[in-house]
């Protein structure tokens, strides 16, 4: 069974400051997507990464694939109110589980104005 | 374009009861996945469906079954419900060829009483 972990689960900060969301996993995978996910509705699509090493940018939004395809990281700059929300991590690995994505738990990220 | 739709948005049940949720898939997508989301806790996935077969399936008892109809909806039916089964219901959408990136519908908030 494929696992993997979000840290950290919680992040409280202050408008203006940066950030860093990491998901690690002991197995390879195909592909990755983060996601956010506001409450009562479902996860919206952010990135999805394929590549080891990839380096995605949206806007103030930074994501790496690792060099193994086991491990991401998300990074916000300068963090905004609006950026506050459930932060998840999903991998793909191919092969006979196509199409089965496993979620992290999530990280809970709050932006304080 | 209208993104992946559910329905109904909420349902109140009770233990022993049966559900039918409804997923209608993104507009040029053929791929249905379910996914069951308890409270602060990532999604978990459930089964897929393309041309109307079940093509992959999570650890959920047989109790969870589903269909996808000629028109790419879906269908996901819980049999005997169970407490814990209070969740958020997610439909995922996507092409078959792209099945690691998935679109999510608003969900369906499932309470068992």
């Amino acid at each position: 069974t494929q696992l993997l972990e979000q840290s950290p689960q919680f992040l409280s900060i202050q408008e203006g400051e940066n950030l860093t969301v990491y998901c690690n996993s002991s197995s390879v995978f195909s592909s990755l997507q983060w996601y956010r996910q506001e409450p009562g509705e479902g996860p919206v699509l952010l990135v999805t990464v394929v590549t080891g090493g990839e380096v995605k940018k949206l806007k103030r939004l930074t994501f790496q694939f690792g060099d193994a395809r086991k491990d991401s990281s998300l990074h916000i700059t300068a963090a905004q109110p609006g950026d506050t929300g459930l932060y998840l991590c999903a991998g793909e690995d191919g092969g006979t589980s196509y199409g089965k994505l496993t979620f992290g738990q999530g990280t809970i990220l709050t932006v304080h104005p | 374009d209208a993104g992946v739709t559910q329905s109904p948005t909420h349902l109140i049940k009770t233990r022993g009861q049966q559900v039918t949720l409804r997923c209608s898939p993104k507009s040029g997508h053929d791929t249905v996945s379910w996914y069951q989301q308890a409270l602060g806790q990532g999604p978990q996935f459930i089964f897929q469906y393309y041309e109307e077969e079940e093509r992959q399936r999570g650890n959920f008892p047989d109790r969870f079954s589903g269909h996808q109809f000629p028109n790419y909806s879906s269908e996901l039916n819980v049999n005997a419900l169970l407490l814990g089964d209070s969740a958020l219901y997610l439909c995922a959408s996507s092409q078959f060829r792209g099945a690691y990136e998935q679109y999510f519908g608003p969900g369906t908030r499932l309470t068992v009483t």
